[in-house]
């Protein structure tokens, strides 16, 4: 079965960076995009990225670019996501998504169990 | 970037109620590239809806989906207490990929 899981919670202070794991199984990990989708305490959620596991090439969202950088390991199956410049509106739980299919666009089929990053003095 | 405005923002319904939750896209969605998907407190977002109406695997027949273009519609006909959740609308189609800022669902 898919499974996406993710590494623990973390606490950072302002201005460090966090680097956060997503481990996939179940399936052939270069064959699907994976997502990056965060959601501060309280809010909706907020897209953040695309990596091609296959060729590692990667999209990011605008408010994140210069800030996020997205890149994975294929002999273990995982993708990374690395934010810097932390602040405290970067306090938020941050998932792992995948993408069902290739082409065209689809939908985000399974989800990381989310890792919460706290950002506090 | 194609902008979601979901609601209401808080439906408030009994079980057994017909919920109805809307979502409206600032621009047309092409192809029906709109997802449904439901989160419950701590928990990931879940998979619902793709592509407009189609259900994912091992949905209830009593979530449906409809629209198209701009105007969108998830259908909850009969709520079980494991419904009330927040649920979420997205696309897809377009670059930066979109959430609607969610509908909850609670108990009357």
């Amino acid at each position: 079965q898919v499974q996406l899981v993710q590494s623990g919670a973390e606490v950072k202070k302002p201005g460090a960076s966090v680097k956060v794991s997503c481990k996939a199984s179940g399936y052939t990990f270069s064959s699907y995009y994976m997502h990056w989708v965060r959601q501060a305490p309280g809010q909706g959620l907020q897209w953040m990225g695309i990596i091609n596991p296959s060729g590692g090439t990667t999209i990011y969202a605008q408010k994140f670019q210069g800030r996020v950088t997205m890149t994975r390991e294929t002999s273990t199956s995982t993708v990374y996501m690395e934010l810097t410049s932390l602040g405290a509106g970067d306090t938020a739980v941050y998932y792992c998504a995948r993408e069902g299919e290739r082409w065209p666009p689809s939908h985000f089929d399974y989800w990381g169990q989310g890792t919460l990053v706290t950002v506090s003095s | 970037e194609i902008v979601l405005t979901q609601s209401p923002g808080t439906l408030s319904l009994s079980p057994g109620e017909r919920a109805t939750l809307s979502c409206r896209a600032s621009q047309s969605i092409s192809s029906s590239y709109l997802a449904w998907y439901q989160q419950k407190p701590g928990q990931a977002p879940r998979l619902l809806i793709y592509a407009a109406s189609s259900r994912a695997t091992g949905i209830p027949d009593r979530f449906s989906g409809s629209g198209s273009g701009t105007d969108f519609t998830l259908t909850i006909s009969r709520l079980e207490p494991e419904d009330f959740a927040v649920y979420y609308c997205q696309q897809y189609g377009r670059s930066p990929r979109t959430f609607g800022q969610g509908t909850k669902v609670e108990i009357k």
